[in-house]
This record gives structure tokens, sequence and C-alpha cells, in this order.
């Protein structure tokens, strides 16, 4: 079946540790997206993709970074940088297209030992 | 993205036909209404969008009213597995190649009952 992989489903973070959340489509989707949710708020972007090997921040992307060297791939590193990580990461895909909705992962949740 | 107003939470007896509305008043004319749900700890997930003429899909249906300021979810026969919080969300549509963001308003949490 075709879908959106996040993994690990749950994450622990050191104190000046950076950790790589993973996030795998096989959609053959060309938009992939990065979101943090926070309890009781809605959905923050921190960065999306609409192609391979380009990116863009979103409204919260300090203190992260991604790659996108394969379309069915694209990963998010939560730096040290940082400070409040813990959260729960959504990433999103979508094909190009009018009015296409994005669909998402079942999401990592990242917590600070 | 136009604002919408979602009643906070509603119950449905399992079986039965789950109606959830969603008000968006404000909607322009290139915005499409996109529904999503959340299981708790779970990512949401896409149920249906529209942007004038009523839809069905295999999860539910979506009427529009003709003034298009608000909208009807329809779950014909809600399970419990259909407890979720529902995301009512209205974007321009031209947003999707670039860089678009979802947001999620409150939500309406609709408890099934056995």
């Amino acid at each position: 079946d075709g879908g959106i992989t996040q993994s690990p489903k749950y994450l622990f973070r050191k104190e000046g540790q950076n950790v790589t959340l993973s996030c795998e489509q096989n959609l053959n989707h060309d938009a992939m997206y990065w979101y943090r949710q926070d309890p009781g708020q809605g959905l923050r972007l921190i960065y999306y993709s609409q192609i391979v090997n380009d990116f863009q921040k979103g409204d919260i992307a300090e203190g992260y970074s991604v790659s996108r060297e394969k379309k069915e791939s694209f990963p998010l590193t939560v730096t040290s940088a940082q400070k409040n990580p813990t959260a729960f990461y959504l990433c999103a895909s979508t094909q190009a297209g009018v009015g296409q909705p994005q669909h998402f992962g079942d999401g990592t949740r990242l917590s600070i030992l | 993205d136009a604002k919408t107003t979602q009643p906070t939470s509603m119950d449905c007896a399992e079986g039965r036909a789950a109606n959830l509305p969603c008000n968006h008043s404000t909607i322009s004319g290139n915005e499409y209404v996109y529904w999503y749900r959340q299981i708790h700890s779970q990512g949401p997930q896409y149920i249906i969008h529209g942007l004038k003429n009523n839809e069905t899909n295999e999860m539910a249906s979506l009427i529009i009213t003709e003034d298009r300021k608000s909208s009807t979810l329809i779950l014909p026969h809600a399970t419990l597995r259909d407890t979720a919080v529902y995301y009512c969300i209205v974007r321009p549509f031209l947003q999707e190649t670039s860089g678009s963001r979802l947001t999620f308003g409150e939500g309406t949490q609709l408890t099934v009952n056995p």
C-alpha cells in the first residue's frame, strides 16, 4: 500500500545531541513537508521541499535542518540549537496540482531525557 | 486562509449518520474546503475536499451551501473508530505547489457512542 512512513515512533534526545527523524513516501509525491504539533495547538510548518535538492524554511525553521536527496525521502534533523524540541513531529506530502490535499504520516513523538 | 468556525464537540450514536458543520463565511472564490481528522497520537488523515459542488468518496460526503459560506461533513454510518477531532480547513487552491501550510483550528471532537 502507498503511504508515508515516519520512524521512529518515539525518540528521546539528550542535552546537546542532534537527532534525525525519518520520513519516506512511496506515493510519488513531489512536495514534502515537516510540521510540529504541540499539545492543544495546531500545526506549525518547519521546512518544505517542492523538488529534489531544494527546500525552503517554514515558520519555525530555527534549530532544524533537512535534506532532499531523493524524491521519496525528506529527513529532519533536530539540532542542539533547538531549545524546546519536545513535540509531535508530522511529515506530509502532496502531489503537484490544483487542489491536491496533503497526506500525513503517523508522526514521531520526541522527548527530552 | 479564511477563518472557520466549528462546534467544540459532538456526540453520535454508532450506526447513525454524523453531520459535522463548519462555518466559513469569509471564504474567497479561489479557496477549497478541506476536511481532515486526527485520532489521538496519530497523524491527521485527509477525508475529502471540494470547491463548490457536493463531493462523495468512500469515507464521507461533503455538502457545501450554494453561497459557499458553510459546509457539512457527513459520515453516513458512524463507527467507534470514527471518534476523532475533525478539522475543517479553507485554503486557496493555488497554494498547493508553493510553500503552503495547513492551518488547523480547534476542530470538533466527535465521540461515537455504542
